[in-house]
């Protein structure tokens, strides 16, 4: 199915430095979600942006919503443990099959050394 | 935030039995639900999307009839894997979308660990 290209795939950082993420696709979308995912658990929303160039906040989390429509990335600044586990965008707006439906980057996978 | 709930958190069955999960939103009404199936280190994928008092829409190469679901009320749905093989194993999660709701915005439930041995 469709996915969203979300880079890095992975990273390894020190506690207490800041991360960037992001994602692009070749679709235009109205809405742009950013999830985390701890093992064994579902996915949790962290941040939605709905309007071409929002900035929005969420503690030391920061996205913004590209002003084409088609990327959008995600910042932690000064990392802590808890923030291990991996991070997913998902785009909605598009019609998909007829409906619309959230489509999903591949995921970040965060991984801190204290 | 809206709460969905997942019952059960994880279940073991044999071969050729079937398993009933159950996907609740605790404090809003679902108009939508959907369920995802996740492999280890993989994205998610969406099997099907249910809307309220009629039938789910399958994602294609997703069994109908293998994975049946209900959405009966507003509040709950459930994902019944009948006849499970052991390749039907994989980690199955819900989320929902509601009326009030902003525009894209799903929440997820805590997902269901399924092993057919």
């Amino acid at each position: 199915g469709q996915q969203l290209n979300q880079s890095p795939q992975s990273m390894f950082i020190q506690e207490g430095e800041d991360v960037s993420m992001n994602c692009t696709s070749s679709s235009i979308f109205n809405t742009w979600l950013w999830y985390k995912q701890d093992p064994g658990e579902g996915p949790v929303l962290l941040i939605a942006l709905y309007k071409a160039g929002e900035l929005t906040s969420n503690g030391r989390l920061t996205a913004q919503f590209g002003i084409t429509r088609k990327d959008s990335f995600l910042n932690i600044s000064a990392s802590i443990p808890s923030d291990v586990g991996i991070y997913f965008c998902a785009g909605h707006g598009i019609f998909i099959q007829g409906a619309q439906k959230l489509v999903f980057g591949q995921g970040t996978r965060l991984t801190i050394n204290p | 935030g809206a709460v969905v709930s997942q019952h059960p958190s994880w279940v073991i069955c044999k071969s050729g039995t079937s398993v009933k999960i159950e996907c609740r939103s605790l404090d809003f009404q679902a108009t939508t639900m959907f369920w995802y199936r996740q492999f280890p280190k993989q994205s998610l994928m969406l099997m099907a999307t249910s809307n309220e008092g009629s039938k789910a829409t399958y994602e294609q190469g997703v069994e109908k009839d293998k994975f049946l679901i209900n959405h009966a009320s507003l509040t709950l749905s459930t994902l019944t894997v009948t006849s499970a093989h052991p390749e039907d194993s994989s980690f199955y999660i819900c989320s929902a979308r509601g009326r009030r709701l902003a525009g894209g915005e799903q929440y997820f439930g805590p997902g269901t660990r399924l092993t057919v041995t």
